[in-house]
Protein backbone atom coordinates (compact mmCIF):
# COMPACT_ATOMS: atom_id res chain seq x y z
CA UNK A 1 0.00 0.00 0.00
CA UNK A 2 1.55 3.39 -1.18
CA UNK A 3 1.84 5.89 2.05
CA UNK A 4 -0.61 8.74 -0.13
CA UNK A 5 -2.48 7.52 -3.12
CA UNK A 6 -3.99 9.86 -5.33
CA UNK A 7 -6.25 8.78 -8.80
CA UNK A 8 -4.21 9.23 -11.73
CA UNK A 9 -6.69 10.64 -13.83
CA UNK A 10 -6.95 12.92 -15.85
CA UNK A 11 -10.35 14.12 -13.76
CA UNK A 12 -11.94 16.35 -17.05
CA UNK A 13 -14.55 19.25 -15.89
CA UNK A 14 -15.96 21.86 -17.82
CA UNK A 15 -15.22 25.46 -17.19
CA UNK A 16 -17.14 26.96 -14.31
CA UNK A 17 -17.75 23.38 -12.89
CA UNK A 18 -16.37 22.43 -9.07
CA UNK A 19 -13.25 19.98 -9.56
CA UNK A 20 -13.10 17.53 -6.50
CA UNK A 21 -9.75 16.07 -5.97
CA UNK A 22 -8.85 13.27 -3.54
CA UNK A 23 -6.36 11.73 -1.38
CA UNK A 24 -6.08 9.23 0.94
CA UNK A 25 -2.74 8.65 3.80
CA UNK A 26 -1.72 5.69 5.52
CA UNK A 27 0.29 6.68 8.31
CA UNK A 28 -1.94 8.14 10.94
CA UNK A 29 1.05 9.81 12.61
CA UNK A 30 0.44 12.44 9.82
CA UNK A 31 -0.63 16.15 10.74
CA UNK A 32 0.07 18.31 7.84
CA UNK A 33 -1.11 18.07 4.83
CA UNK A 34 -0.34 20.47 1.82
CA UNK A 35 -1.68 20.65 -2.05
CA UNK A 36 0.61 21.50 -4.74
CA UNK A 37 -0.15 22.34 -8.56
CA UNK A 38 2.45 21.45 -10.65
CA UNK A 39 2.27 22.96 -14.56
CA UNK A 40 3.58 20.65 -17.25
CA UNK A 41 7.56 20.64 -17.23
CA UNK A 42 7.24 22.92 -14.34
CA UNK A 43 8.02 22.41 -10.26
CA UNK A 44 5.43 22.42 -7.91
CA UNK A 45 3.60 25.31 -6.38
CA UNK A 46 2.12 25.18 -2.64
CA UNK A 47 -1.69 26.39 -2.94
CA UNK A 48 -2.92 24.97 0.55
CA UNK A 49 -2.09 23.38 3.54
CA UNK A 50 -4.58 22.18 6.18
CA UNK A 51 -3.63 20.90 9.64
CA UNK A 52 -6.93 20.65 11.71
CA UNK A 53 -10.44 18.71 10.50
CA UNK A 54 -12.54 20.44 8.84
CA UNK A 55 -12.45 22.85 6.03
CA UNK A 56 -10.42 25.52 4.83
CA UNK A 57 -11.11 28.41 2.29
CA UNK A 58 -9.23 30.48 0.43
CA UNK A 59 -10.38 31.89 -2.42
CA UNK A 60 -11.66 29.16 -5.49
CA UNK A 61 -9.80 26.54 -3.28
CA UNK A 62 -11.05 24.52 -0.07
CA UNK A 63 -9.49 22.15 1.41
CA UNK A 64 -10.84 19.01 3.44
CA UNK A 65 -9.30 16.94 6.06
CA UNK A 66 -10.91 14.26 7.88
CA UNK A 67 -7.95 12.03 10.17
CA UNK A 68 -10.40 9.13 11.27
CA UNK A 69 -11.01 8.70 7.33
CA UNK A 70 -7.10 9.65 6.67
CA UNK A 71 -8.50 11.49 3.86
CA UNK A 72 -7.78 14.65 2.01
CA UNK A 73 -9.52 16.84 -0.30
CA UNK A 74 -9.28 19.87 -2.60
CA UNK A 75 -12.52 21.70 -4.01
CA UNK A 76 -11.87 24.24 -6.84
CA UNK A 77 -14.48 26.05 -7.52
CA UNK A 78 -15.25 27.66 -10.72
CA UNK A 79 -12.37 25.84 -12.69
CA UNK A 80 -11.08 28.14 -15.43
CA UNK A 81 -8.87 26.12 -17.93
CA UNK A 82 -5.80 28.08 -16.30
CA UNK A 83 -6.48 25.32 -13.41
CA UNK A 84 -5.70 22.67 -16.18
CA UNK A 85 -2.24 20.94 -14.24
CA UNK A 86 -0.95 18.16 -11.75
CA UNK A 87 -1.92 18.11 -8.15
CA UNK A 88 0.03 16.54 -5.72
CA UNK A 89 -1.34 15.80 -2.30
CA UNK A 90 1.57 15.82 0.15
CA UNK A 91 1.66 14.60 3.65
CA UNK A 92 4.31 15.10 6.91
CA UNK A 93 4.29 13.43 10.33
CA UNK A 94 4.67 15.99 13.45
CA UNK A 95 7.66 14.51 14.11
CA UNK A 96 9.06 14.09 11.01
CA UNK A 97 10.70 16.46 8.24
CA UNK A 98 9.67 14.98 4.95
CA UNK A 99 7.06 15.62 2.81
CA UNK A 100 5.49 12.38 1.46
CA UNK A 101 4.02 12.80 -2.11
CA UNK A 102 1.36 11.18 -3.97
CA UNK A 103 1.75 10.83 -7.45
CA UNK A 104 -0.68 13.60 -8.95
CA UNK A 105 -4.11 13.74 -10.14
CA UNK A 106 -3.86 15.33 -13.68
CA UNK A 107 -7.21 17.49 -13.83
CA UNK A 108 -8.39 19.03 -17.31
CA UNK A 109 -10.74 22.29 -17.36
CA UNK A 110 -12.46 21.72 -20.87
CA UNK A 111 -13.79 25.35 -22.05
CA UNK B 1 11.00 39.37 -2.56
CA UNK B 2 12.71 36.46 -3.94
CA UNK B 3 11.40 33.06 -4.48
CA UNK B 4 14.10 29.71 -3.89
CA UNK B 5 16.60 29.68 -6.55
CA UNK B 6 17.90 26.87 -8.40
CA UNK B 7 21.55 26.55 -10.75
CA UNK B 8 21.77 25.36 -13.06
CA UNK B 9 18.28 25.13 -15.25
CA UNK B 10 19.32 22.26 -17.14
CA UNK B 11 22.39 19.98 -17.09
CA UNK B 12 23.66 17.20 -19.58
CA UNK B 13 26.30 14.54 -17.89
CA UNK B 14 27.21 11.22 -19.10
CA UNK B 15 27.40 7.83 -17.01
CA UNK B 16 29.88 7.99 -14.47
CA UNK B 17 30.26 11.56 -14.08
CA UNK B 18 29.74 13.55 -10.94
CA UNK B 19 27.38 16.93 -10.51
CA UNK B 20 26.58 19.83 -8.29
CA UNK B 21 23.35 21.29 -7.74
CA UNK B 22 22.94 25.03 -5.65
CA UNK B 23 20.01 26.13 -4.41
CA UNK B 24 19.50 29.32 -2.13
CA UNK B 25 16.53 29.66 0.09
CA UNK B 26 13.58 31.93 0.65
CA UNK B 27 15.19 35.09 2.60
CA UNK B 28 14.95 34.54 6.38
CA UNK B 29 14.69 30.64 5.63
CA UNK B 30 16.91 28.26 7.41
CA UNK B 31 15.11 25.06 6.23
CA UNK B 32 16.19 23.47 2.86
CA UNK B 33 15.05 19.89 1.65
CA UNK B 34 16.29 18.47 -1.35
CA UNK B 35 13.63 15.92 -3.70
CA UNK B 36 13.91 14.35 -6.64
CA UNK B 37 10.85 13.91 -9.10
CA UNK B 38 11.06 10.89 -12.45
CA UNK B 39 8.52 11.42 -14.89
CA UNK B 40 4.97 10.95 -13.54
CA UNK B 41 5.99 10.34 -9.90
CA UNK B 42 5.32 12.97 -7.23
CA UNK B 43 8.78 13.80 -6.02
CA UNK B 44 10.53 11.72 -3.96
CA UNK B 45 12.82 13.26 -0.29
CA UNK B 46 16.28 13.44 -0.67
CA UNK B 47 17.90 15.22 2.33
CA UNK B 48 16.72 18.15 4.38
CA UNK B 49 19.07 20.01 6.30
CA UNK B 50 18.86 23.06 8.84
CA UNK B 51 20.48 25.00 10.62
CA UNK B 52 23.60 23.42 8.35
CA UNK B 53 22.72 20.34 10.39
CA UNK B 54 21.70 17.14 8.29
CA UNK B 55 18.45 16.40 10.00
CA UNK B 56 17.00 13.51 7.35
CA UNK B 57 18.26 11.35 4.56
CA UNK B 58 15.21 9.51 2.02
CA UNK B 59 16.29 6.26 0.90
CA UNK B 60 18.89 7.03 -1.95
CA UNK B 61 22.63 5.68 -2.19
CA UNK B 62 25.85 6.98 -0.57
CA UNK B 63 26.27 8.41 -3.95
CA UNK B 64 23.64 11.31 -3.15
CA UNK B 65 25.59 14.03 -0.49
CA UNK B 66 24.43 17.75 0.29
CA UNK B 67 25.75 20.30 2.81
CA UNK B 68 23.92 23.48 4.06
CA UNK B 69 26.32 26.85 4.35
CA UNK B 70 26.26 29.55 6.86
CA UNK B 71 24.13 31.70 4.53
CA UNK B 72 21.53 28.59 4.63
CA UNK B 73 22.58 28.24 0.03
CA UNK B 74 22.83 24.23 0.07
CA UNK B 75 24.48 22.19 -2.35
CA UNK B 76 23.36 18.42 -3.42
CA UNK B 77 26.18 16.35 -4.90
CA UNK B 78 25.73 13.19 -6.77
CA UNK B 79 28.69 10.90 -7.73
CA UNK B 80 28.65 7.89 -10.41
CA UNK B 81 26.28 9.26 -12.33
CA UNK B 82 23.68 6.64 -13.51
CA UNK B 83 21.21 6.42 -16.31
CA UNK B 84 18.27 6.24 -13.54
CA UNK B 85 19.38 9.79 -11.88
CA UNK B 86 17.93 11.83 -15.02
CA UNK B 87 15.50 13.92 -13.55
CA UNK B 88 13.92 16.47 -12.10
CA UNK B 89 15.96 17.79 -8.88
CA UNK B 90 13.57 20.59 -6.65
CA UNK B 91 14.99 22.15 -3.76
CA UNK B 92 12.18 23.07 -0.56
CA UNK B 93 12.65 26.01 1.21
CA UNK B 94 11.10 26.29 4.97
CA UNK B 95 11.57 28.43 7.64
CA UNK B 96 12.23 25.81 10.31
CA UNK B 97 12.23 21.92 9.91
CA UNK B 98 9.62 19.67 10.55
CA UNK B 99 6.05 20.21 12.20
CA UNK B 100 3.21 22.43 10.55
CA UNK B 101 5.91 24.14 7.93
CA UNK B 102 5.34 24.84 4.68
CA UNK B 103 8.05 24.18 2.13
CA UNK B 104 7.82 26.19 -1.29
CA UNK B 105 9.91 25.02 -3.99
CA UNK B 106 12.23 26.60 -6.55
CA UNK B 107 12.32 25.72 -10.53
CA UNK B 108 13.97 23.11 -10.31
CA UNK B 109 17.39 21.44 -12.00
CA UNK B 110 16.57 19.36 -14.76
CA UNK B 111 19.07 16.57 -14.85
CA UNK B 112 19.65 13.96 -17.93
CA UNK B 113 22.37 11.63 -17.74
CA UNK B 114 23.44 10.06 -20.99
Amino acid sequence: QKEVEQNSGPLSVPEGAIASLNCTYSDRGSQSFFWYRQYSGKSPELIMSIYSNGDKEDGRFTAQLNKASQYVSLLIRDSQPSDSATYLCAVMMDSSYKLIFGSGTRLLVRP
Amino acid sequence: DAGVTQSPTHLIKTRGQHVTLRCSPISGHKSVSWYQQVLGQGPQFIFQYYEKEERGRGNFPDRFSARQFPNYSSELNVNALLLGDSALYLCASSLVAGGHNEQFFGPGTRLTVL
